[in-house]
């Protein structure tokens, strides 16, 4: 079966900073892995997805994440993190068995600080 | 465009009763899902449908049906509501080359 983890409940950062919100997965053959942002009583946004190419992926609002094959990661990334940024975010894998329905990690809650 | 439109946004059930949440999109997608997510749970597929007239189970079917009559509608039924049913439920749509569009859930609580 196709699946993603999100090692993390929780990550927290300081606005300015850095941030990574990690996910790893296991699947059989080639990933089709995706990042989802969910604001608070809303449903969940696109921010990015990895398919095939280049390892390093962008996507909405400044984020970025980085396939790696060898440590079967897909972490999301953002040089400059924003208050705004505080959210859920979720992790996820297509799954070519369920009519292309994506296997969701558990969610990873970002809360950055002023 | 609208996108994916769910209703109600809110409903609070009587154990034993049974409710439609309604889930319709305007992109003439093929594709459409149903999940619910619990705290800490992530997403959990319920039911999928790949095209009008095709259904089939996700991960956690049990005690929920669904139909898909037209390419717009896909209709998640409740037929005796159950406090392990309070959950929130998201319907979602996919097209061709496009990543899967989400409505913003309908939030229910089963007492």
């Amino acid at each position: 079966a196709q699946s993603v983890a999100q090692p993390e409940d929780q990550v927290n950062v300081a606005e300015g900073n850095p941030l990574t919100v990690k996910c790893t997965y296991s699947v059989s053959g080639n990933p089709y892995l995706f990042w989802y942002v969910q604001y608070p009583n809303r449903g969940l946004q696109f921010l990015l997805k990895y398919i095939t190419g280049d390892n390093l992926v962008k996507g909405s609002y400044g984020f970025e994440a980085e396939f790696n094959k060898s440590q079967t990661s897909f972490h999301l990334k953002k040089p400059s993190a924003l208050v705004s940024d505080s959210a859920l975010y979720f992790c996820a894998v297509r799954d070519s068995n369920s009519g292309y329905a994506l296997n969701f990690g558990k969610g990873t809650s970002l809360l950055v600080t002023p | 465009n609208a996108g994916v439109t769910q209703t109600p946004k809110f409903r609070i059930l009587k154990i034993g009763q049974s409710m439609t949440l309604q889930c319709t999109q305007d992109m003439n997608h093929n594709y459409m899902y149903w999940y619910r997510q619990d705290p800490g749970m992530g997403l959990k597929l319920i039911y999928y449908s790949v095209g009008a007239g095709i259904t089939d189970k996700g991960e956690v079917p049990n005690g929920y049906n669904v139909s898909r009559s037209t390419t717009e509608d896909f209709p998640l039924r409740l037929e005796l509501a159950a406090p392990s049913q309070t959950s929130v439920y998201f319907c979602a749509s996919l097209g061709s080359n496009q990543p899967q569009h989400f409505g913003d859930g309908t939030r229910l609580s089963i007492l």
